[in-house]
């Protein structure tokens, strides 16, 4: 699975949009863009992933390069209760009973302020 | 009710002692993993299980052992507790035909 990079922590203000990069230069074609979060300790939650095309839902929206090296998660209006540890993750998706699973880096803070 | 639960959701112990972190879950999904969260380490993989039959490693599962008893359970063995063991715990599941993981809220461990 390839790598991703991101930064350590972002600051948003409330009711403003957080947009969280991910860098993953060494992504291969058959690999996902996943995106996690984690509220204070609580269990990770899936919000979102993509192959090469944008896409959103209910909780946000994915916004991945034409190359493919780098992708944004975006919250169009960030609250409070948007404050939690953001996780990009690449994989491969196999239906055939491959390795199935997800390997989370660090990272990213999401502090958003009053 | 949580669709994923783990119990116990603290736990302190002793070094050497035998624990056992249980995982069930009523989503009905055959696969299932086992992890641990140390401080700004992110989340790593002990081992998973695709079905009932199958038990995989994971990253770490150097002193750990699991146990699927049914579908919906999965459950993580610490033979003899050490220190570094000390750590948050987090049973998920996901499909069969891949797709997102669905945590537990975690069970945290203190081994003194």
């Amino acid at each position: 699975d390839a790598k991703t990079t991101q930064p350590p922590s972002m600051d948003c203000a409330e009711g403003r949009a957080a947009n969280l990069p991910c860098n993953h230069s060494t992504i291969s074609g058959n690999e996902y863009v996943y995106w996690y979060r984690q509220i204070h300790s609580q269990g990770p939650q899936y919000i979102i992933h993509g192959l090469k095309n944008n896409e959103t839902n209910e909780m946000a929206s994915l916004i991945i390069t034409e190359d493919r090296k780098s992708s944004t998660l975006i919250l169009p209006h960030a609250t409070l209760r948007d404050t939690a540890v953001y996780y990009c993750i690449v994989r491969a998706r196999n239906y055939g009973g491959a390795t199935n699973k997800l390997i989370f880096g660090t990272g990213t803070l999401l502090a958003v302020q009053p | 009710d949580a669709d994923v639960t783990q119990t116990p959701r603290n736990r302190i112990t002793k070094t050497g002692k035998r624990i056992m972190l249980e995982c069930s879950q009523t989503k009905g999904h055959d696969r299932m993993y086992w992890y641990r969260q140390d401080p700004g380490l992110g989340l790593r993989l002990i081992y998973y299980s695709f079905d009932v039959k199958d038990i995989n490693k994971g990253e770490i599962s150097d002193g750990y052992s699991v146990s699927r008893q049914a579908q919906a359970k999965f459950s993580l063995s610490l033979e003899s507790a050490i220190p570094n063991q000390t750590a948050l715990y987090f049973c998920a599941t996901s499909e069969a035909a891949g797709g997102e993981l669905f945590f537990g809220e975690g069970s945290r461990l203190t081994v003194l």
